[in-house]
């Protein structure tokens, strides 16, 4: 299992500012996923982030809205760039972990609301 | 179009029932389909999950059911419980150790009532 600590937990940031969502896990993982989740609906798969390189975006998102460092195996953050109310979320980080069962855990998530 | 078609978008159960959760997708690639469960203000957990070369498992009062010819998987409930209320997604992905991005279906909200 992994246990994966996000924060911050939530924020209320002002239109145009830009916040850092950080991610650390116990133990080391070969892949971190970054999702959003709008109030009430599903998962959006916004990323990949490689450890070393560049993060792979999935379609509709930009490294220049969501810029994302992962500096090694346990860390990665999440940057929202200047924020708009649309970008009011849950953003949750996930890490696969290795083995058999190959399961994918997510973090608690950051809940943040823009005004 | 990687899609993934979850329904009923909300549930209610009696206590000691059974609550079924359907899926439906489109990709044939897809090789992997979990379901995760998820409480308030927290993330989502794996609950159980399923490959196409078998269609039933079952692991307590969880089983999923996948038809492949139709395209379709669904997640029973057992002898629902209060502490099964929750919202649950189902998701589908090509390859556990490929290509791990999941295509998540969009929520279904379970509640159990006494």
């Amino acid at each position: 299992s992994a246990v994966i600590s996000q924060k911050p937990s939530r924020d209320i940031c002002q239109r145009g500012t830009s916040l850092t969502i950080q991610c650390q896990v116990d133990s080391q993982v070969t892949m971190m996923f970054w999702y959003r989740q709008q109030p009430g609906q599903s998962l959006t798969l916004i990323a990949t982030a490689n450890q070393g390189s560049e993060a792979t975006y999935e379609s509709g998102f930009v490294i220049d809205k969501f810029p994302i460092s992962r500096p090694n195996l346990t860390f990665s953050t999440l940057t929202v760039s200047n924020m708009s109310p649309e970008d009011s979320s849950i953003y949750l980080c996930s890490v696969l972990t290795s083995g058999n069962t190959g399961e994918l855990f997510f973090g608690e998530g950051s809940r943040l609301t823009v005004l | 179009q990687q899609q993934v078609k979850q329904s009923p978008q909300s549930l209610i159960v009696q206590k000691g029932g059974i609550s079924i959760i359907n899926c439906a997708y489109e990709n044939t690639a897809f090789d992997y389909f979990p379901w995760y469960q998820q409480f308030p203000g927290k993330g989502p957990a794996l609950l159980i999950a399923i490959r196409p070369d078998v269609s039933e498992k079952k692991e307590g009062r969880f089983t999923i059911s996948f038809n492949k010819s139709a395209k379709q998987f669904s997640l029973h409930i057992m002898d629902s419980q209060p502490g099964d209320s929750a919202t649950y997604f189902c998701a589908a992905s090509i390859g556990n150790f490929g290509n791990e991005k999941l295509t998540f279906g969009t929520g279904t909200r379970l509640t159990i009532i006494p």
